[in-house]
């Protein structure tokens, strides 16, 4: 079936650096891609998200790209703070209906002061 | 506005127990949904409801029903629970489709021994 795969399942960086997570999918047809961040105990929240017909989009400190020949897409936070410490996940709409979403596995990130 | 709401926060059951888990939504959107959370395994849609008066089987039905009770309303219910429906549960929603941010509630922590 239809999945998406996140990479890495864990990142550990020093505050200030960048850090960078990656998702590959397998539904050419996906063509909307969010990205939701989780506190621990928390809900998911949206914290950006890309469509198809475009190739990268910024919203200060947080950046999305996406290459749809390759089907990847990555999250790019810069000068990382203790509060970005969470999990992240990053979805694909399928291809065959506008109403579903296919998560990645999750990132944790740490930011360490 | 209390955008998502979830009832209740935490519920243990026995097997072969039955439960409903309600979700209540107060931004006037048309679509939701319900997902489980399970450790290393992201999010993973069992129902959704594209508009009131329609639900529709998403990745993991099995072992669930669902209710578009009104707009409003979505609820959840297992009719004889097992140990493998422990999980986390959210309700979201959103506008029509996923192409729109899709907004979670705080979650149902349920046990299942």
């Amino acid at each position: 079936g239809e999945n998406v795969e996140q990479h890495p399942s864990t990142l550990s960086v020093q505050e200030g650096d960048s850090a960078v997570i990656k998702c590959t999918y397998s539904d050419s047809a996906s063509n909307y891609f969010p990205w939701y961040k989780q506190e621990l105990g928390k809900r998911p929240q949206l914290i950006i998200d890309i469509r198809s017909n475009v190739g990268e989009k910024k919203d200060q400190r947080i950046a999305v790209t996406l290459n749809k020949t390759a089907k990847h897409f990555s999250l790019h936070i810069t000068e990382t703070q203790p509060e970005d410490s969470a999990v992240y996940f990053c979805a694909a709409s399928r291809g065959d209906s506008s109403y579903k979403l296919i998560f990645g596995s999750g990132t944790r990130l740490l930011v360490r002061p | 506005n209390a955008g998502v709401t979830q009832t209740p926060k935490f519920q243990v059951l026995k097997t072969g127990q039955s439960m409903t888990l309600q979700c209540a939504q107060d931004m006037n959107h048309n679509s939701m949904y319900w997902y489980r959370q399970d450790p290393g395994m992201g999010l993973r849609l069992i129902y959704y409801s594209a508009s009131e008066g329609t639900t529709d089987k998403g990745e993991v039905p099995n072992g669930y029903n669902v209710s578009r009770l009104n707009k409003r309303e979505f609820s959840l219910r297992l009719e004889s629970a097992a140990p493998s429906q422990t999980s986390v549960y959210f309700c979201a929603s959103s506008e029509l489709g996923t192409v729109y941010e899709q907004y979670f509630g705080p979650g149902t922590r349920l046990t299942v021994t």
